[in-house]
């Protein structure tokens, strides 16, 4: 069974301050890791996916990276409105459908 | 760019009322999946169509049913609505084949009372 583990499950951060989310999987065959952003009360939005190890991705302030076993997500110089919960999915093959982690909740204090 | 339309946004039933959500995927998109996010949880798959046929199905009670139709639009149909199903309910939309991206829509929250 795929399985999607995310840390920390919450991370506050002063302005400036950049630091990483984990992203863990065990996955029968990977076709694919998804990074998407949630807002409260609104639709995950789609950041990044990635499908090889040693495969990055770039936008803005945000980096991804992955290896066999996990991903992250690497925030440079965040910014108070980069705050919200960051999602990790997998997709195993084909069109399957994602099979997501807890999330991990960010807050950026200006 | 076009992005999945949900209807409605915002939706209030009593228990033991029938619901019906609609989504609209992104055009040219095949395939469409329903997600139920419980607050403070994780999105949880409930269903997914694939060219009108159902391709996957999660963790969706019996109470709920799906379909999509010949315009790719899809409906989740709820019946006996229990107040755990309080949540939002997610549609996304992609493309059949290998390394293709979900998109979702903004969601439609019910409020069962």
């Amino acid at each position: 069974e795929d399985q999607v583990t995310q840390s920390p499950e919450a991370l506050r951060l002063q302005e400036g301050e950049s630091s990483s989310l984990n992203c863990s999987y065990t996955v029968s065959g990977l076709r694919g890791l998804f990074w998407y952003r949630q807002d409260p009360g609104k639709g995950p939005e789609f950041l990044f996916t990635l499908y090889s190890a040693g495969e990055e991705k770039e936008k803005e302030r945000l980096k991804a990276t992955l290896t066999k076993k996990e991903s992250f997500l690497h925030i440079t110089a965040p910014k108070p409105e980069d705050s919200a919960t960051y999602l990790c999915a997998v997709r195993s093959s084909g069109n399957t459908p994602l099979v997501f982690g807890k999330g991990t909740r960010l807050s950026v204090i200006a | 760019a076009a992005g999945v339309i949900q209807s409605p946004r915002h939706l209030i039933k009593e228990k033991r009322e029938t619901a019906t959500l609609k989504c609209y995927p992104i055009p040219r998109h095949d395939t469409v999946y329903w997600y139920q996010q419980g607050p403070g949880q994780d999105p949880q798959f409930l269903i997914s169509f694939y060219e009108k046929m159902q391709s996957d199905k999660g963790s969706i009670p019996d109470r709920f049913s799906a379909q999509q139709f010949s315009d790719y639009h899809s409906e989740l149909n709820m019946s006996s609505l229990e107040l755990g199903d309080s949540a939002l309910y997610f549609c996304a939309s992609s493309l059949m084949g290998e390394n293709t991206e979900a998109f979702f829509g903004q969601g439609t929250r019910l409020t069962v009372v």
